[in-house]
């Protein structure tokens, strides 16, 4: 059974300053993962997705890498706003049905003026 | 645009009440979905329909039933609400061949006393 985690649970960072959010999966044959962020009391919306033949993908200040053999990805944001205050979620899509997606429980980032 | 929208955003029912969620997406996706998010589980898929009276179960259907009598709608609907059923629920939807690709509502928060 595929777990997804996300750590820290929550980060509060300075503005202006890059920042990294994990993600780990535990079972590596994945189709794809894909990086979302949640503002409070809304839904999802996505950042980026990465495929399984993929090691990174870029979108303006995020880039997210994947290492599928150490069951890792990562995304990095670039000089951080007041504006990416939000929940960061990363969920992974695994074999087992073309529906099967396992989200993560969430980074809650705080970025301070 | 996609838009993706849901009946309430806050909703207060009592145990053993029936209680139905709607869900209504304006892109002509064939793919919906239900999911539950709670603290520290992350979101978790209830139900998905791929197509007008089709459904099938995600990880956790018990206590819950669907209804898509039209492509646009989906309900998700609790025979007899329990406190354990308090939860943000969230409503996506997708293209058939891109299920990845979902787009996600702004959520119901339901409270059940």
């Amino acid at each position: 059974k595929q777990e997804v985690t996300q750590i820290p649970a929550a980060l509060s960072v300075p503005e202006g300053e890059n920042l990294v959010l994990n993600c780990s999966f535990t079972d590596s044959a994945i189709y794809n993962l894909q990086w979302f962020r949640q503002d409070p009391g809304k839904g999802l919306t996505s950042l980026l997705l990465i495929q399984s033949s993929q090691r990174e993908q870029t979108s303006g200040r995020l880039n997210a890498s994947l290492d599928k053999s150490s069951g890792r990805s990562t995304l990095y944001i670039a000089a951080s706003q007041p504006g990416d205050s939000a929940t960061y979620l990363c969920a992974v899509r695994s074999p087992g049905g073309y529906q099967k997606v396992t989200f993560g429980t969430g980074t809650k980032l705080q970025v301070i003026p | 645009d996609v838009k993706v929208t849901q009946s309430s955003r806050y909703l207060v029912k009592r145990t053993g009440e029936k209680v139905f969620l709607e869900c209504v997406q304006d892109m002509d996706h064939e793919n919906m979905f239900w999911y539950r998010q709670d603290p520290g589980l992350g979101l978790r898929l209830i139900y998905f329909s791929y197509d007008v009276k089709m459904k099938e179960k995600g990880d956790i259907p018990e206590g819950y039933s669907v209804s898509r009598e039209k492509k646009e709608r989906f309900s998700l609907i609790l025979e007899s609400a329990s406190t354990n059923q308090t939860s943000m629920y969230l409503c996506a939807s997708s293209r058939r061949p891109r299920v990845y690709e979902q787009y996600f509502g702004p959520g119901t928060r339901l409270t059940v006393t």
